[in-house]
C-alpha cells in the first residue's frame, strides 16, 4: 500500500535560518505532489506541485522554493525564514483524483 | 479563478442532533468536489467525494454530501453527531486535470455532550 512520510514534524526555526522539508512517498510511481500551507483561520494554501522530477509550479510568490529531485521525494526550502513562514505544512499525492495527505510538519520562526 | 467558500468558521452542536456544514465553490464548469477532516496536528483524511452521476454521496463515518448546481453547493451532513466528530472539515474542488485542488477554509465542529 502506499504512504507518505513527513519529517521533521516539528520545527523551531530562527528567523533568517534557512529550511528544508521533506516528503517522501512510497508503493506508487510518478506521483502528483503537492506542498500546502496551513496558518491558523486560514484554510490550505496550495504552494507548489509538482507532476514529475524536476517539474515544480509555484501557485503563489512567496520566500519558499520546492524540488523534486526523484520521482518520490518532494522537498520543500528556504534560505531565509521570515516569521509569517510559520505554519503547518502538508505534504499530499495524487491518485485516482483524489489527495492523500501526509501527517504534516509544524514550522515555527522566532 | 476557481474557489471554495465555507461560510461558517466554527459551528456547535449538541451530540446526537444533526449537522449541517456548508461548502460553495464558484467554477464555472462542474468541478470535483471533496469533503476532507483533520484532527488537531494530523493530516486530512477524505471523507466522500462527487465526480460525477448521483448528487447525493455518502462517505466514511455516517456522512453524506449532497451537489447542487443551481446554488453551487455541496454541503456536507450527519444525522447524528459523535462526541468524535469533532474536529476541522474542509471542502475542496478540483478541475477534471485534478492538478489543483483549492480548499475553503474550513469548519470547526465542536460537540456539546
Amino acid at each position: 500500500s502506499q504512504t507518505i512520510h513527513q519529517w521533521p514534524a516539528t520545527l523551531v526555526q530562527p528567523v533568517g535560518s534557512p529550511l528544508s522539508l521533506e516528503c517522501t512517498v512510497e508503493g506508487t510511481s510518478n506521483p502528483n505532489l503537492y506542498w500546502y500551507r496551513q496558518a491558523a483561520g486560514r484554510g490550505l494554501q496550495l504552494l507548489f506541485y509538482s507532476v514529475g522530477i524536476g517539474q515544480i509550479s509555484s501557485e503563489v510568490p512567496q520566500n519558499l522554493s520546492a524540488s523534486r529531485p526523484q520521482d518520490r521525494q518532494f522537498i520543500l526550502s528556504s534560505k531565509k525564514l521570515l516569521l509569517s513562514d510559520s505554519g503547518f505544512y502538508l505534504c499530499a499525492w495524487r491518485e485516482a483524483g483524489e489527495l492523500f495527505f501526509g501527517e504534516g510538519s509544524r514550522l515555527t520562526v522566532l | 479563478a476557481q474557489s471554495v467558500t465555507q461560510p461558517d468558521i466554527h459551528i456547535t452542536v449538541s451530540e446526537g442532533a444533526s449537522l449541517e456544514l456548508r461548502c460553495n465553490y464558484s467554477y464555472g464548469a462542474t468541478p470535483y468536489l471533496f469533503w476532507y477532516v483533520q484532527s488537531p496536528g494530523q493530516g486530512l483524511q477524505l471523507l466522500l467525494k462527487y465526480f460525477s452521476g448521483d448528487t447525493l454521496v455518502q462517505g466514511i463515518k455516517g456522512f453524506e454530501a449532497e451537489f447542487k448546481r443551481s446554488q453551487s453547493s455541496f454541503n456536507l451532513r450527519k444525522p447524528s453527531v459523535h462526541w468524535s466528530d469533532a474536529a476541522e472539515y474542509f471542502c475542496a474542488s478540483a478541475r477534471n486535470n485534478f492538478n489543483k485542488f483549492y480548499f475553503g477554509s474550513g469548519t470547526k465542529l465542536n460537540v456539546k455532550p
